[in-house]
């Protein structure tokens, strides 16, 4: 399967606890998203790379999110001091930088729970 | 103001049948694409059909078309021959490409799809 990956697809933690997630892009791939999407919402942005660079983040990106893409290949999420309003399906997305419509494949998702 | 409107939260249609999900964006940006996707119950979302906002001609993929009235500002997702397969969560979203981002995409609410026998 030459899709996007992300790991793991559920994560159940404690308040206060440091979770990450990875994401593996389309290997061609150049840019690479992430979003958050609560129940009965539509996904939302949080931040995005271009190869190695992170070019753009969210608002709702606070001070306890992290993200990075070394290398320019696999990314990871990371929440530190989990809250449980953190509790969302973590989606990852990538696209190439060439095509016209800029149409970006998501991954299957992270949930996460935090109890 | 939300960027992105489905109105419809839910929708039921019989199989083989056609439907309609509604979507109206809002933006300033000459220069936007929309986009519709399908999310399953598995969670993720797949990529059914793109309308640039040049394109002079509606886009069609398969059973998927996309109704573009621009002075409207409607998008609206056609789904001819209905399948038991089609139930599912559909998002309208929108890229603005003068805006500074580009590179993300706006989501509506999504509209649930229940097909029946």
């Amino acid at each position: 399967d030459t899709g996007v990956s992300q790991d793991p697809r559920h994560k159940i933690t404690k308040r206060g606890q440091n979770v990450t997630f990875r994401c593996d892009p389309i290997s061609e791939h150049n840019r690479l998203y992430w979003y958050r999407q609560t129940l009965g919402q539509g996904p939302e942005f949080l931040t995005y790379f271009q190869n190695e660079a992170q070019l753009e983040k969210s608002r709702l990106l606070s001070d306890r999110f992290s993200a990075e893409r070394p290398k320019g290949s696999f990314s990871t999420l990371e929440i530190q001091r989990t809250e449980q309003g953190d509790s969302a399906m973590y989606l990852c997305a990538s696209s190439l930088l060439s095509e016209i419509s800029y149409e970006q494949y998501f991954g299957p998702g992270t949930r996460l729970t935090v109890t | 103001a939300q960027k992105i409107t489905q109105t419809q939260p839910g929708m039921f249609v019989q199989e083989k049948e056609a439907v309609t999900l509604d979507c109206t964006y809002d933006t300033s940006d000459p220069s936007y694409g929309l986009f519709w996707y399908k999310q399953p119950s598995s969670g993720e979302m797949i990529f059914l059909i793109y309308q640039g906002s040049y394109d002079q001609q509606n886009a069609t993929e398969g059973r998927y078309s996309l109704n573009f009235q621009k002075a409207r500002k409607s998008a609206n997702l056609v789904i001819s021959a209905s399948q038991l397969g089609d139930s599912a969560m559909y998002f309208c979203a929108m890229r603005e490409v003068n805006t500074g981002t580009a590179s993300k995409l706006t989501f509506g609410t999504g509209t649930r799809l229940q097909v029946t026998l």
